[in-house]
């Protein structure tokens, strides 16, 4: 199974930027396309989709967020963070079966 | 308006068997893949099952494989999941998603809580 790393906590400060890091244990690139997805989940609902295939923005999701990287690390942007940001933000990985989820990064304000 | 509605959880013993449905809406259903994934009461995602648009394939990871079943019916737009020799680390809350081609979910259930105790 690829496992992802996600560091568990980052605090930052509002209008700072956040960078929220995963590293896949292989690498889930294929064909030029990234297998890298991110979800943000406040507590209490169900998680949403940010960024799709590395660096994709979903529809809806303000251009605030941004997803970078390829191979084996990966990074969700967050410039500037404001107070509705703050949440807990997972990685995912579809290069291969099963699918598997980071950790999940809980982002804090200092 | 995509909506996705669960149902069918509960308080169920060790051994038994359960059914959850997913009611879609605001989308053409036979034309995605649907996925379930889980998550346990202060944990992370896991990835459950997935189902391809027209059913014919499905896939899960060890963790079910065997026990849980995926399945949908098009003309009504629902999607199922049998739940079989239940478990107590099977305790989670079930999302219902929509998949995408490569692998994302775009739209995701409210939830449906699923809790296995004697």
């Amino acid at each position: 199974d690829i496992v992802l790393t996600q560091s568990p906590a980052l605090a930052v400060s509002l209008e700072q930027r956040a960078t929220i890091s995963c590293k896949t244990s292989q690498n889930v690139d294929n064909y030029g396309i990234s297998y890298m997805h991110w979800y943000q989940q406040k507590p209490g609902q169900q998680p949403k989709l940010l960024i799709y295939e590395g660096s994709n923005l979903a529809s809806g999701i303000p251009a605030r967020f941004s997803g970078s990287g390829s191979g084996t690390d990966f990074t969700l942007t967050i410039d500037p963070v404001e107070a509705d940001d703050i949440a807990t933000y997972y990685c995912q990985q579809s290069k291969d079966y099963p699918y598997t989820f980071g950790a999940g990064t809980k982002l804090e304000l200092k | 308006e995509v909506q996705l509605v669960e149902s069918g959880g509960g308080l169920v013993q060790p051994g038994r068997s359960l059914k959850l449905s997913c009611v879609a809406s605001g989308f053409t259903f036979n034309n995605y893949w649907m996925t379930w994934i889980r998550q346990a009461p202060g944990k992370g995602l896991e990835w459950v099952a997935s189902i391809t648009n027209t059913g014919g394939s499905t896939y899960y990871p060890d963790s079910v494989k065997g026990r849980f079943t995926i399945s949908r019916d098009n003309a009504k737009s629902t999607l199922y999941l049998q739940m079989n020799s239940l478990r107590s680390e099977d305790t989670a809350t079930y999302y219902c998603t929509r998949d995408r081609n490569s692998g994302y979910f775009d739209y995701w259930g409210q939830g449906v809580m699923v809790t296995v105790s004697s």
